[in-house]
Formats: structure tokens, sequence, C-alpha cells
């Protein structure tokens, strides 16, 4: 099991350009996260998903859109990046409600120029 | 809302224990998880505390009071490999599910 896969692992955007950030687990997990972690900020929630063709809004959504058509898959979309979104993106699932152990992907991290 | 507090950073020698303490305050609150963090890796989970009292596995224990809004992180026979970050995250059941909100982590150095 790959557990948790985040692609690509860095990215270089200029401000006002767009990218889709792909993480896809092969756990058969209901539940999907996109954070962010920032210095001194830990990690804050964007979006998640608590189910195939559903997402919600987080702690700090704005900038950024979801998708997740597929289970197995949740993506994460910047229309037009800015500075302020400079940061390591994390993305993470969970088995179901019951139970919230977050599994981790390794990462992406974004500079945003 | 929620508000998590942990230290920002503590030193400790190789061999000794050391604990780190996080407080909150929060609606819902279902549970609270304890992670590990390594500089430019992914959280693993360390342990999850859901009733108040002691949980041990292995030279790690986390504490839980639930009354108290209060957790800590014990880790024994400190190891060189154990610096990291430690991050206290409070699980809180809302009308979206369950979330965790993490705290800002406490940053542990263990020296020689």
């Amino acid at each position: 099991n790959a557990g948790v896969t985040q692609t690509p692992k860095f990215r270089v955007l200029k401000t006002g350009q767009s990218m889709t950030l792909l993480c896809a687990q092969d756990m058969n997990h209901e539940y999907m996260y996109w954070y962010r972690q920032d210095p001194g900020m830990g990690l804050r929630l964007i979006h998640y998903s608590v189910g195939e063709g559903t997402t919600a809004k987080g702690e700090v959504p704005d900038g950024y859109n979801v998708s997740r058509l597929k289970k197995q898959n949740f993506l994460l979309g910047l229309e037009s990046a800015a500075p302020s979104q400079t940061s390591v993106y994390f993305c993470a699932s969970t088995r179901d409600r019951v139970y919230n152990e977050q599994f981790f992907g390794p990462g992406t991290r974004l500079t945003v120029l | 809302g929620q508000n998590i507090d942990q230290p920002t950073e503590m030193t400790a020698t190789e061999g000794a224990i050391v604990q780190i303490n996080c407080t909150y305050q929060t609606s819902g609150f279902n549970g609270l998880f304890w992670y590990q963090q390594h500089a430019g890796e992914a959280p693993t989970f360390l342990s999850y505390n859901v009733l108040d009292g002691l949980e041990e596995k292995g030279r790690f224990s986390s504490f839980l009071s639930r009354s108290k809004g209060y957790s800590y992180l014990l880790l024994k026979e400190l190891q060189m490999k154990d610096s990291a970050s430690y991050l206290c995250a409070v699980e809180a059941l809302t009308g979206g599910g369950n979330k965790l909100t993490f705290g800002t982590g406490t940053q542990l150095k263990v020296e020689l």
C-alpha cells in the first residue's frame, strides 16, 4: 500500500497562474482533507470531503477550490495564485467519522512569486 | 471556536524524560491526538485520548483531563531521533463531521 500520495512534491508559480494539486489514497478511506502549514501557524484546514462527490469548506478556503470525483482522489485547485499562498500543502485521509486518525501525504511545497 | 496552546520550543537531554503540555478550549470536544513531525516530513500519528487518564505506548505516553482541558505527551528515554515537532490536535464534533484543529506545535530538541 502506498498510503497517501501527493503530486507534485515541489512547484514554483508566478502570481496569477493556476495549478492543481493531486492527492490519492489507496486505503478506501471516506474522508479526505487539504491543509496548509505555515511557520508559526500550525496546520490549517482548507477544504475537506466526507465522501465521493462531496466537499466542504474548512478554516481557510478562500482562493482554493476542490473536487472529489473519485473516492480515492482529492484535488486542490488554485485558480489565480497569490504570494500569500506560498506554503506547504498536506493532504490527509481518515477511515470514517468514528475514528479520526489522519494519515498524511508527504506534502507539496509551493512557492508563488 | 477552538483555542489550543502548547509551548513553542523545548530542549532536553538524551536519555532524559520530557513532558510536552497542551491546553485547549473547544466546543464539541471528542478526543485529542498527538502527532510527531520531523523537519520536512509529514505528521505521523502518536496517540489518541478520548477518556481521562494515561495511555502508554512504549516510550511515549499521553494523558488527558477533559474537565481541565489539558493534555500532555510524555517521552521517556529520549533519543536523538526524537528531535521533532510535536503537534497537539483537538477533535471536535461538528455538523460536517469530526474535525481536527491543530496547535502550532512544540519543537523539541534533544541534545547529548
